[in-house]
């Protein structure tokens, strides 16, 4: 089983929609979770930090977090053609310091 | 803001031939990061370090070392490159909240 799980995609979603992306992970005692965003050929930038139940907003984004159901998800409002990107999620696993990421959710915006 | 430098873009070597990459953090964070990423792989981790002269092996520490000798400086080693060792090569640094920030990355090439 992976430890920080992600549907692969590619999620398709219209200009202005709102886009949702999801991950699970293994470890109850995860503490930290976070999302980053990667443009092709880019390295990872962070969106969103979120490290108590419930939500989290910042801007168009909204990060939600579920630890009864280890579920962690991601809501992009008034989805852009410029969110078209990689969305990869993270959690501290196993160790303070140390962050395991999943493998990302393409999201592709279409105008 | 954070930076994180890595020192190429992109970089060809050639099967045995020892190779460093080097990273540099200007905002005095703790934690240093390897990673390498592959399509459909993910990000895994290589090592990381807690602090100076401090290292820990990652999920995929063969074939490689690491040095950090100041606590802004992290260096990634092959001692003798071979060429499933070709990959993007991601560093990250973090303070104690975990957010890690990452480099631009350096493309290798092993031929």
């Amino acid at each position: 089983q992976k430890e920080v799980e992600q549907n692969s995609g590619p999620l398709s979603v219209p200009e202005g929609a709102i886009a949702s992306l999801n991950c699970t992970y293994s470890d109850r005692g995860s503490q930290s979770f976070f999302w980053y965003r990667q443009y092709s050929g880019k390295s990872p930038e962070l969106i969103m930090s979120i490290y108590s139940n419930g939500d989290k907003e910042d801007g168009r984004f909204t990060a939600q977090l579920n630890k009864a159901s280890q579920y962690v998800s991601l809501l992009i409002r008034d989805s852009q053609p410029s969110d078209s990107a990689t969305y990869l999620c993270a959690a501290t696993l196993g160790g303070y310091q140390k962050v395991t990421f999943g493998t990302g959710t393409k999201l592709q915006v279409i105008p | 803001d954070v930076k994180v430098t890595q020192s190429s873009r992109y970089l060809v070597k050639r099967t045995g031939e020892k190779v460093f990459l080097e990273c540099v953090q200007d905002m005095d964070h703790e934690n240093m990061f390897w990673y390498r990423q592959d399509p459909g792989l993910g990000l895994r981790l290589i090592y990381f370090s807690y602090d100076v002269k401090m290292k820990e092996k990652g999920d995929i520490p063969e074939g490689y070392s690491v040095s950090r000798e100041k606590k802004e400086r992290f260096s990634l080693i092959l001692e003798s490159a071979s060429t499933n060792q070709t990959s993007m090569y991601l560093c990250a640094s973090s303070s104690d909240s975990n957010e890690q920030f990452f480099g631009p990355g350096t493309r290798l090439t092993v031929l």
